[in-house]
């Protein structure tokens, strides 16, 4: 299973840009990159999902570089709203449908 | 169409009692996972399953079983409640395996909060 390390948390202002960084050194060949967003209380949701290069929607964008160890979560000019944490998952498929969740990024967004 | 649905939401045992937690999703989705969090903490895989009739163990089993004999029902049973296992419990569902693409995820349940005294 590809393991992952994201930082524990973070502090930002409303308006910024953040950028979250994951690394995930023994991504497989076929494994996708996908990132979810948690509130307090709830379901963490998807948000983003990626392969390679940059992946763009509404709500965020997702940098992949080419040799596919990392990944950057960018959420453009934040609000208070923003403030969860972040799960970035790798794979699922190779491993017969195992998933595992890592810690996360819990951010923490004042105004 | 209510996506992935989590009975009860609310729950508190007292240690040794068993109980059953429901998960039932309407997306004729294959994949069904259970994940608990303790406060403060990420998710942790209890059991999953690949497909009616199918389970498996994942990060965290022990004092869990669990039964998937209908597609869109997933249980989740504690026999013999312990505090150490006060909680709370997620749901998740996926068409087919999360992160192989094609936009493939999980859509989670709203948790069911458990408390063992």
């Amino acid at each position: 299973l590809a393991k992952t390390t994201q930082p524990i948390s973070m502090d930002s202002y409303e308006g910024q840009e953040v950028n979250i960084t994951c690394s995930h050194n023994n991504i497989a060949t076929n494994d996708y990159i996908t990132w979810y967003q948690q509130f307090p209380s709830q379901g963490p949701r998807f948000i983003i999902q990626g392969y390679k290069t940059k992946v763009t929607n509404e709500v965020a964008s997702l940098f992949i570089p080419a040799d596919r160890k990392s990944s950057t979560l960018s959420l453009p000019r934040v609000s208070l709203s923003d403030t969860a944490v972040y799960y970035c998952l790798v794979g699922g498929g190779n491993q017969g449908g195992k998933l595992i969740f890592g810690q996360g990024t819990e951010l923490s967004v004042k105004p | 169409n209510a996506g992935v649905t989590q009975t009860p939401k609310f729950r508190v045992l007292k240690t040794g009692q068993s109980m059953t937690l429901l998960c039932a999703q309407d997306m004729n989705h294959e994949y069904m996972y259970w994940y608990r969090q303790d406060p403060g903490m990420g998710l942790r895989l209890i059991h999953y399953s690949v497909g009616e009739g199918t389970t498996a163990k994942g990060e965290v089993p022990d004092g869990y079983n669990v039964s998937r004999l209908k597609k869109q029902n997933f249980l989740l049973g504690l026999e013999s409640a312990a505090p150490s296992q006060t909680s709370v419990y997620f749901c998740a569902s996926s068409l087919r395996p999360p992160g192989t693409g094609k936009g493939e995820k999980l859509f989670f349940g709203s948790g069911t909060q458990l408390s063992v005294l």
